[in-house]
Order: structure tokens, then sequence, then C-alpha cells
């Protein structure tokens, strides 16, 4: 079955960066989009970006650009979220997430997402 | 394009028929998606595309609507359909999500 298994709990300093791995299984890894969104205490959700295993282009919302980038290891199936610059306002859970579409660097579209990561709590805190 | 979900919170009870909003700001045609999320959970997909199930979801889940308005119907609320549903767009880029509405036991 598709699983998305991600990294622990991080505490950073403002300024600092952080980087969050999402390791996927149970399916052709490079077929499919990973994205990212994060989830502030005691509020919604907000789309970070995403990633084509494929061929490594990326998407970001505009508020990241310029502070995160996505990377992709497809020998281990992993994909990291690397966020620098970091402020209070970014202590979130950020998931990764899969688009059930097997793009395979061809979608232009956004997506929806079929299956989720447990979740990492980043705390940013001075 | 701003989604606007509505009521922020729905009281009702087990077997209770539970009815949610999604009103986008702009036409999102038919890309519309729900969501059910759960205290310390991931969310969990529930509908793409305004009115396909996703697989494994019960029929008792029922999405409708285009444009800019979207209803999310569960006939028959069962004890793990409680918790907070989001609704999220992928017509345009950035793909966005709703403020979310909580579904609690009366």
């Amino acid at each position: 079955q598709v699983q998305l298994e991600q990294s622990g709990t991080d505490v950073k300093r403002p300024g600092a960066s952080v980087r969050v791995s999402c390791k996927a299984s149970g399916y052709n890894f490079i077929s499919y989009d990973i994205n990212w969104v994060r989830q502030a205490p005691g509020q919604g959700l907000e789309w970070v970006g995403g990633t084509s295993p494929y061929n490594g282009n990326t998407s970001f919302a505009q508020k990241f650009q310029g502070r995160v980038s996505l990377t992709t290891d497809t020998s281990t199936s992993t994909v990291y979220l690397d966020l620098w610059s970091l402020r209070l306002d970014d202590t979130a859970v950020y998931f990764c997430a899969r688009d059930p579409r097997p793009c395979a660097g061809e979608c232009s579209s956004p997506g929806w997402f079929d299956a989720w990561g447990q979740g990492s709590l980043v705390t940013v805190s001075s | 394009i701003v989604l606007t979900q509505s009521p922020a919170t729905l009281s009702l009870s087990p077997g209770d028929r539970a009815t949610l909003s999604c009103r986008a700001s702009q036409s999102v045609a038919h890309y519309l998606a729900w969501y059910r999320q759960k205290p310390g959970q991931a969310p969990k997909l529930l509908i793409y595309d305004a009115s396909n199930r996703a697989p494994g979801i019960p029929a008792r889940f029922t999405g409708s609507g285009s444009g800019t308005d979207f209803t999310l119907s569960v006939s028959s609320l069962e004890p793990e359909d409680f918790g907070v549903y989001y609704c999220q767009q992928r017509n345009n880029w950035p793909l966005t999500f709703g403020g979310g509405t909580r579904v609690e036991v009366k």
C-alpha cells in the first residue's frame, strides 16, 4: 500500500534552516508528484509547494519563494523540503502528500492528495 | 482563489445528516476536493473533482456542485465522521484550501 514516512520533530531558532524528509513506498515513486502542506497550531491547511520526482520540476506558493527548496533522491524514494530564514510563524506541522495522477512530469495543473505522511512538527522558537 | 466554508461549526448527533458548504471567490469548474481531518492525524481524501468518491470512501458521502458553489453531504453520521472538513481547489495555481468546518458531537 502507498505509504509516506516523514522525519520527526525539530526545534529551530529564528533565522535557522530546517530539512524535513518524506520517504515513499508501495508505488512507482517517480511517476507521482509529491506536495507539501503545512498546518500551524490550531489553524487550517496551507500549500507550500510540490515537485515531480520524474524530472525534478518544482512549484511553490509565492509566500515561500526564495526560502524553500524541494529535492528528490530517487535511489531512496525520498523527497526533502528545505526551508531557511525561519520565522516564528513557520512553526507548524509539515505534511507531505501524493498527487494520485501518474503525471511522470507531464501535469501542468494542480492536483489533489490521496496519501499523506504522518506530519513533522517544526517549532521555531527563540 | 479564496475558498469560504460554512458553517464554521456543525453540532450534530450520530445518525444525523450533515451538509457542508464551500464557496469559491471565482469559478473552479469542477476541480474541488474534500478532506476530513481528525485530531493529531493527517487529512484523509473523501471526494475529488467535486463528486468522485475516493477509493474506500462509503456511499454516505456525496459531493456536488460546480463553478463557485459546492456541497458535501453525509447522509447519516457515523462516530468516525466527526472532525474538521476542508475543501481544496485545483483549478488555478496556487492550489488553496478552505478554512474548514468542524463537525462536532451535539
